[in-house]
């Protein structure tokens, strides 16, 4: 079994709706992270948590919401949908115990808003 | 703002040849490096990490880093169509651990 779980993998929506993407893990670590890729651009941080009460922005937040509903799970809403918004999403983990800085991605959601 | 500048590529290399990836950074605190390797469409996995000057050598792969001249460097030798994907570079800055990723090298391995 994977150990970060992304929902749904492909999603394809309108502008003006709002959707949920889903992230869970099984690795016990108790940081979590939301990135899009779009292509050419690398991966650009859209927030991040570092225990279940903890929240931040990351450099690319507007337009993006976050839920850490347990240790093991990350949502990212988009609350109004909106073209340039495209791109591939992931979730990655790391663990603060162990090697922090090593982040262990997810297997991506690609939307697209139309 | 921190910066990590990786050419965009394609690098384009036979099989069997040595795969040279740089990467440069912008911030003269950082303290640890990392490679990761993303194939078309999926997720980046980490390759290789290095946190000293000098060498680092795992299989095939060897990171380099040289943190007066702000680089970091990965080899790939025994090159193999398999190892055609994008390169990511990334680095670490503080206490906060977070990681500012590089917008990734290309490498294609041809037969």
């Amino acid at each position: 079994d994977a150990d970060v779980t992304q929902t749904p993998r492909n999603r394809i929506t309108k502008t003006g709706k709002r959707i949920m993407l889903e992230c869970s893990q099984t690795k016990g670590h108790d940081r979590m992270y939301w990135y899009r890729q779009d292509p050419g651009l690398g991966l650009q941080l859209i927030y991040y948590s570092f225990d279940v009460k903890d929240i931040n922005k990351g450099e690319i937040s507007d337009g993006y919401s976050v839920s850490r509903q347990a240790q093991a799970k990350f949502s990212l809403s988009l609350e109004s949908a909106i073209p340039n918004q495209t791109a591939l999403y992931f979730c990655a983990t790391s663990d603060s115990g162990g090697a922090v800085d090593t982040q262990y991605f997810g297997p991506g959601t690609r939307l697209t808003v139309l | 703002q921190k910066e990590v500048e990786q050419n965009s590529g394609p690098l384009s290399v036979p099989e069997g040849a040595i795969a040279s990836l740089n990467c440069t950074y912008s911030d003269r605190g950082s303290q640890s490096f990392f490679w990761y390797r993303q194939y078309s469409g999926k997720s980046p996995e980490l390759i290789m990490s290095i946190y000293s000057n000098g060498d680092k050598e795992d299989g095939r792969f060897t990171a380099q880093l040289n943190k007066a001249s702000q680089y970091v460097s990965l080899l790939i030798r025994d090159s193999q169509p398999s190892d055609s994907a994008t390169y990511l570079c990334a680095v670490t800055t503080g206490g906060s651990y977070i990681p500012t990723f590089g917008r990734g090298t290309s490498l294609i391995v041809h037969p």
